[in-house]
């Protein structure tokens, strides 16, 4: 099977732009969880979708959004950037994403730079 | 709100030689998991180790090993017989589940693993 996979790989925009970045699960998983890393945070999670609809939030403003396709890739967009928003994007997927014990199974991420 | 803090920013082990690293976190919940991810340089994260609260018995994968202390909300890893694929950054991470579903996930900062030949 092939592993989750993330588009673009590295992306430069400009305060004030969007961007929209892309996941896809490996085949048959239908949970895509969303984070942002950096150095000074760690990992945060962004969202949760699961067949199309938004399960789970974490404590991000409205700028971020996100949604799922029928085909279970998933989409992030980030709206009005800020310098704050350079990150390490990570999706990750999981086949239920009804269980916590769930292995999540991460993509190589999106390298923003928001300048 | 669950935290979970990784007190050691940077750790160093001789190759073939056996390292722990160390993971505290606060709960309210008794049924949650505990996880310890890998990521190398490349940036792929992957998990290397998974701990059930409700289970007493230390999880073991191969050379990794977790400790386990359910009381003292402490989760650390130990890396025996070190190898230079094993630096990385190691993450620990606690998820549960609530009521309506809904996943929780909290991350810690983080600790970069040297592997000196």
């Amino acid at each position: 099977k092939a592993g989750v996979t993330q588009t673009p790989r590295y992306l430069i925009k400009t305060r004030g732009q969007q961007v929209t970045l892309s996941c896809s699960p490996i085949s048959g998983h239908r949970s895509v969880s969303w984070y942002q890393q950096t150095p000074g945070q760690g990992l945060q999670f962004l969202f949760e979708y699961f067949s199309e609809t938004q399960r789970n939030k974490g404590n991000f403003p409205g700028r971020f959004s996100g949604r799922q396709f029928s085909n279970s890739r998933s989409e992030m967009n980030v709206s009005t950037l800020e310098l704050g928003d350079s990150a390490l994007y990570l999706c990750a997927s999981s086949s239920r994403g009804l269980a916590a014990e769930e292995t999540q199974y991460f993509g190589p991420g999106t390298r923003l730079l928001v300048l | 709100a669950q935290t979970v803090t990784q007190s050691q920013p940077e750790m160093s082990v001789q190759e073939a030689e056996t390292v722990t690293l160390s993971c505290t976190y606060d709960t309210s919940e008794s049924d949650y998991y505990l996880f310890w991810y890998k990521q190398p340089p490349s940036r792929q994260m992957i998990l290397v180790i998974r701990q059930e609260a409700y289970k007493q018995q230390n999880a073991t994968e191969n050379r990794f090993s977790v400790n386990f202390q359910k009381a003292a909300k402490s989760f650390s890893l130990k890396i025996s017989d070190s190898q230079l694929g094993d630096a990385a950054m190691y993450f620990c991470a606690y998820r549960s589940y609530n009521s309506g579903g809904y996943q929780k996930v909290t991350f810690g900062i983080g600790t970069k693993l040297q592997v000196i030949p």
